[in-house]
């Protein structure tokens, strides 16, 4: 079974503090990605790779970064907290399988960051 | 970019009956398009999917429908069960590229009443 690891469940950092979310995937997988989750808002992608040291932007990639350097970590960095960051964060992963790529994300169980 | 538009935020139906959750996507090229399931604190987890090249599929009391000319796609749940309870989130992504976003809806909040 596939085990995808936040190194917290829940956060809590001062305004202004650079925050790193932690994730690892131990099964291969060359897609990552990041999600932040707002009630009413859904699942928003924050950033993905799709290869080591390789990285895209989301829709809401303001104010955060990521850094793949290996294949089964993928860090989410916020430079300088803020409040408006406060939220449920999750990372997946899936399998690559090249031009027929539908093999389903896998969560984690999410990191719960306050901000204050 | 792709945008997914998901309809109801909230839903609530007697045990038994049926529930129909819809999304919209915007983007023409997508081609894939996965459901998620949410129980109260726990991680989302796929629980059905569809390709464009594909109008309806099944899976025991769950189906999706797909009307690619009106770029919308719909979950439904018959003879809903108390497990039935929990957030549902659709996705539109696109096979085919190596470096494609998974783009989610915001989410229906089901409730099955006894």
């Amino acid at each position: 079974d596939v085990k995808v690891t936040q190194s917290s469940r829940y956060l809590v950092k001062r305004t202004g503090e650079k925050v790193f979310l932690e994730c690892v995937q131990d099964m291969d997988h060359e897609n990552m990605f990041w999600y932040r989750q707002d009630p009413g808002l859904g699942l928003r992608l924050i950033y993905f790779s799709y290869d080591v040291k390789m990285k895209e932007k989301g829709d809401i990639p303001e104010g955060y970064s990521v850094s793949r350097e290996k294949k089964e970590r993928f860090s989410l960095i916020l430079e300088s907290a803020s409040t408006n960051q406060t939220s449920m964060y999750l990372c997946a992963s899936r399998r690559d399988r090249g031009t027929n790529n539908n093999s389903p994300l896998h969560f984690g169980n999410g990191t719960r960051l306050t901000v204050t | 970019g792709e945008n997914v538009e998901q309809h109801p935020s909230t839903l609530s139906v007697q045990e038994g009956d049926s529930a129909v959750i819809k999304c919209t996507y915007s983007d023409s090229a997508s081609n894939y398009f996965p459901w998620y399931k949410q129980e109260l604190g726990k991680r989302p987890q796929l629980i059905i999917d569809i390709r464009s090249n594909v109008g309806e599929k099944k899976d025991q009391r769950i189906a999706v429908t797909l009307n690619k000319t009106a770029k919308h796609f719909s979950l439904h749940i018959t003879e809903t069960q108390p497990e039935d309870s929990a957030v549902y989130f659709c996705a539109a992504t696109k096979l085919y590229s190596s470096a494609s976003k998974i783009i989610f809806g915001s989410g229906t909040r089901l409730s099955i009443r006894p």
